[in-house]
This record gives C-alpha cells, sequence and structure tokens, in this order.
C-alpha cells in the first residue's frame, strides 16, 4: 500500500540553528500539506500545495519557515532559525486532486518529531 | 477562515458503552467532514467520513452524523473495544476550492475493561 514517506523520524536541534524535514507524498497526488502538530493539540495547518503551488500558507510564519515543492512531487519544509517553541510534529500529507474533485481523503506519513533545545 | 471546535477533549468510557464525540464548524461553506483516529506515535488515519448531502453514514461500529443547519458533526462508537482507545480528530473542508482541511483540538479516548 503506498505511503506519504517523511523524514528524519526524530530531529534534536539546538535553538537558532537551520533544520529541514523532507516529505515524498504518494504518487500522483497533487495536494500536499505540512501540518504541526503541539502534544495534545489537533494539527494546525501551516502549508498547501496544489502542484507545485501554494494555495495557503496563512498560518506559516514566513519570517523563519519556507517551504517548496518545485517540481510538484516531493516537498522540504525549512526552519531557519529554529526556535524553542517550534518543538513539536510535523506532519506531512497528500490527497489525490484539490479542486471539484470527490475523493477528497488526505494520507499522513509518520510525521517528524522536532525537539529544539 | 474555518474554525472546528472539538469535545470533550478527554473521554473515558467503560467496554462495551458508547462513546460519543461533537464538533461544531463555523464556515457554513464547509461540506466534508471527516474523522481520524490517531493511536499513540502513530500517524492520523482516515476513519469516516460524511459529505453535506446526506446526514447521517454509518460503518460497523462506526457512526458520524451532521447537521447543516446547526453546523455540527457527531462521531458515534458502538460497543467499543479496547483498540479504540486513541486521539479522535474532527475536521471540516470543501470538496470545492482550494480544499483546506483544518482539524479539531482532538479527544483523547480511554476504553476501561
Amino acid at each position: 500500500e503506498a505511503e506519504v514517506a517523511q523524514s528524519p523520524r526524530y530531529k534534536i536541534t539546538e535553538k537558532s540553528q537551520a533544520v529541514a524535514f523532507w516529505c515524498d507524498p504518494i504518487s500522483g497526488h497533487a495536494t500536499l500539506y505540512w501540518y504541526r502538530q503541539i502534544l495534545g493539540q489537533g494539527p494546525e495547518l501551516l502549508v498547501q500545495f496544489q502542484d507545485e503551488s501554494v494555495v495557503d500558507d496563512s498560518q506559516l510564519p514566513k519570517d523563519r519557515f519556507s517551504a517548496e515543492r518545485l517540481k510538484g512531487v516531493d516537498s522540504t519544509l525549512k526552519i531557519q532559525p529554529a526556535e524553542l517553541g517550534d518543538s513539536a510534529m510535523y506532519l506531512c500529507a497528500s490527497s489525490p486532486l484539490g479542486t471539484g474533485f470527490m475523493n477528497t481523503e488526505a494520507f499522513f506519513g509518520q510525521g517528524t518529531r522536532l525537539t529544539v533545545v | 477562515g474555518e474554525n472546528v471546535e472539538q469535545h470533550p477533549s478527554t473521554l473515558s468510557v467503560q467496554e462495551g458503552d458508547s462513546a460519543v464525540i461533537k464538533c461544531t464548524y463555523s464556515d457554513s461553506a464547509s461540506n466534508y467532514f471527516p474523522w481520524y483516529k490517531q493511536e499513540l506515535g502513530k500517524r492520523p488515519q482516515l476513519i469516516i467520513d460524511i459529505r453535506s448531502n446526506v446526514g447521517e453514514k454509518k460503518d460497523q461500529r462506526i457512526a458520524v452524523t451532521l447537521n447543516k443547519t446547526a453546523k455540527h458533526f457527531s462521531l458515534h462508537i458502538t460497543e467499543t473495544q479496547p483498540e479504540d482507545s486513541a486521539v479522535y480528530f474532527c475536521a471540516a473542508s470543501r470538496i470545492q476550492g482550494a480544499q483546506k482541511l483544518v482539524f479539531g483540538q482532538g479527544t483523547r479516548l480511554t476504553i476501561n475493561p
């Protein structure tokens, strides 16, 4: 069964350092999401791509966070510089198509647990 | 933008009893409402979803109801089993458009043997 792949699974970094996460969605999925999940809370959408275009990044702290999906396939989320409050699980998800399509299920990856010290 | 509120935050029931989790949403244009289950240390996985053209959907022991007028939807689990213990998240989205998927805060369900 196809899965969303994320790496690394765990990352410990010092504050003010740069950190990057990678996501490979299920093949053929046009929509890709990055979520942040703080322990005990629901996933919060950071950025959403439709193919290589950003369709929503309203909750992305753009002074330190950036995301790209250059070829419309895999994606990278970067934080620079990392802050203590960035410690969380970063989840990537993908779904087949965006607009006006019935199959809207989002499939999640295992996530990257980030600890900033 | 859409805002999803979920209650309760924790729920403990005896094995075999029913569990109900409730969510409200703010955007009347939302028309897709999935429920995800997240076991400890694992990824969220879809367990059931409902679209706004129906009021109820059932899959074995799990059912979801939707009240569009009141803008709330609920997850019902009957004959609960220990493996139902997990965190459950509701979400809301639009099938048409940018399909932003907004989640509730989650409910930690514990099934007591």
